[in-house]
């Protein structure tokens, strides 16, 4: 079946620097991935939708130039949080759209836990 | 844009009772509803789903209803064992206008042995 491979799964970074979430479609080509953000004992938040070869398109709220979106390939999609805050330390996780005989799915990278202090 | 609203947030049943969990949309034009089982850490696993030409769909111990006049679905499991504890998110998306899910604010399930 169609799988989302996301690295690091757990990242522990210090306040300042940067971090970056990869996101790889492993056997399907992913035109379009959704990044997402967990906070604990909440829901998942869409954050920006990447396109292949194109700029992510941002949700209301999200700083585009504090989560860099790199969708270069139709098989890997980066989310990069640069000067990362305590504030940003949540669950990450993509979900690339699976498009397959006039119908569409979505198939989830395992998360990536990320803890800023 | 879409906004979908879960409840309960919290349930809790006896093992082998049913468990219901509801769930409205706002933008008529969605038509695509899945339901995702979710553990501590994990990546939301999707458990069923359903389309906009369809009014139910059953898998084994799991249901799904939609109504689409009112923009409400429901997830319906029968027979409810202790590993179906677990959160419970349900989701809409618009096929071919963004195609992004939106999420409700999820629903706790507790089974108790």
């Amino acid at each position: 079946g169609a799988v989302v491979s996301q690295h690091p799964s757990r990242v522990i970074c210090k306040s300042g620097t940067s971090v970056k979430i990869e996101c790889r479609s492993l056997d399907f080509q992913a035109t379009t991935m959704f990044w997402y953000r967990q906070f604990p004992k909440q829901s998942l938040m869409l954050m920006a939708t990447s396109n292949e070869g194109s700029k992510a398109t941002y949700e209301q709220g999200v700083e585009k130039d504090k989560f860099l979106i790199n969708h270069a390939s139709l098989t890997l999609s980066t989310l990069t949080v640069t000067s990362a805050h305590p504030e940003d330390s949540s669950f990450y996780i993509c979900s690339a759209l699976r498009l397959k005989d006039g119908s569409y799915g979505y198939t989830f990278g395992s998360g990536t836990r990320l803890t800023v202090v | 844009g879409e906004n979908v609203e879960q409840h309960p947030s919290t349930l809790s049943v006896q093992e082998g009772d049913s468990a219901v969990i509801k769930c409205t949309y706002s933008d008529s034009a969605s038509n695509y509803f899945p339901w995702y089982k979710q553990e501590l850490g994990k990546r939301p696993q999707l458990i069923i789903d359903i389309r906009s030409n369809v009014g139910e769909k059953k898998d084994q111990r799991i249901a799904v209803t939609l109504n689409k006049t009112a923009k409400h679905f429901s997830l319906h499991i029968t027979e409810t064992q202790p590993e179906d504890s677990a959160v419970y998110f349900c989701a809409a998306s618009i096929r071919n206008a963004g195609n992004m899910l939106t999420f409700g604010g999820g629903t706790r399930l507790m089974v108790k042995p």
